[in-house]
């Protein structure tokens, strides 16, 4: 079964340094892959997704992602943090496991917060 | 914004009654989801649907029932409410490679 893990449960930057959240996955074939970002009190945003060709993801909010197959990982970077980057993220893989389009995997999340 | 709405935002209810949760969507996609959030296990998906009157189970379906009659909307029902389904429900849209969106969640304490 596939499954997904975010290795960070809390992560402390300070503003305008560069971020990086770790996301690693299991699944037997090419995966979908997304990150979602959720403020306190909110529901999700999809900040970015892979389903096929470069590896390299541009999202929003200045956010990119790197597909790794050799290291099952799918890392989300951004390169100066913001205060307002202050919330939870999380990383899913797209399940599928009977065709057709059957939920995702979620991890465990990730909380970020900003030192001013 | 995806059109989805959840409703109610916030209840309380009491061990044993029921309680039903309603998702409704203005964008006529085929797939919805509802899912589960609470603190150290993320979201989890409970049901699924791939059309009307069409629906599967997910990881925790355990004590829950899902029904869709008709395409913008996906009930989902606790039969007889428990402690352990105290949570944040999310409804989602989406999936296959569409993005999933999510509705706004429901807050759900069951005393």
């Amino acid at each position: 079964a596939q499954s997904v893990t975010q290795p960070d449960i809390h992560i402390t930057v300070s503003e305008g340094a560069s971020l990086e959240l770790r996301c690693n996955y299991s699944y037997g074939a090419t995966p979908y892959l997304f990150w979602y970002v959720q403020s306190p009190g909110q529901g999700l945003q999809l900040l970015l997704k892979y389903f096929s060709g470069d590896t390299l993801v541009q999202g929003i909010k200045g956010f990119e992602a790197e597909f790794k197959r050799s290291q099952s990982s799918f890392n989300l970077r951004k390169p100066s943090v913001h205060w307002s980057d202050a919330a939870e993220y999380f990383c899913a893989v797209a399940r599928y496991s009977g065709g057709g389009a059957d939920g995702l995997t979620f991890g465990k999340g990730t909380h970020l917060i900003i030192q001013p | 914004d995806a059109g989805i709405t959840q409703s109610p935002r916030h209840k309380v209810t009491e061990t044993g009654t029921p309680v039903t949760l309603r998702c409704h969507q203005t964008e006529n996609h085929r797939y919805m989801y509802w899912y589960r959030q609470d603190p150290g296990h993320g979201l989890r998906l409970i049901h699924y649907s791939y059309g009307v009157k069409d629906t599967d189970k997910g990881e925790v379906s355990d004590g829950y029932s899902v029904s869709r009659s008709k395409t913008e909307d996906f009930l989902l029902t606790l039969e007889s409410a428990t402690s352990s389904q105290t949570s944040v429900y999310f409804c989602a849209i989406g999936g296959g490679r569409d993005t999933q969106y999510f509705g706004p969640g429901t807050r759900l304490t069951v005393l």
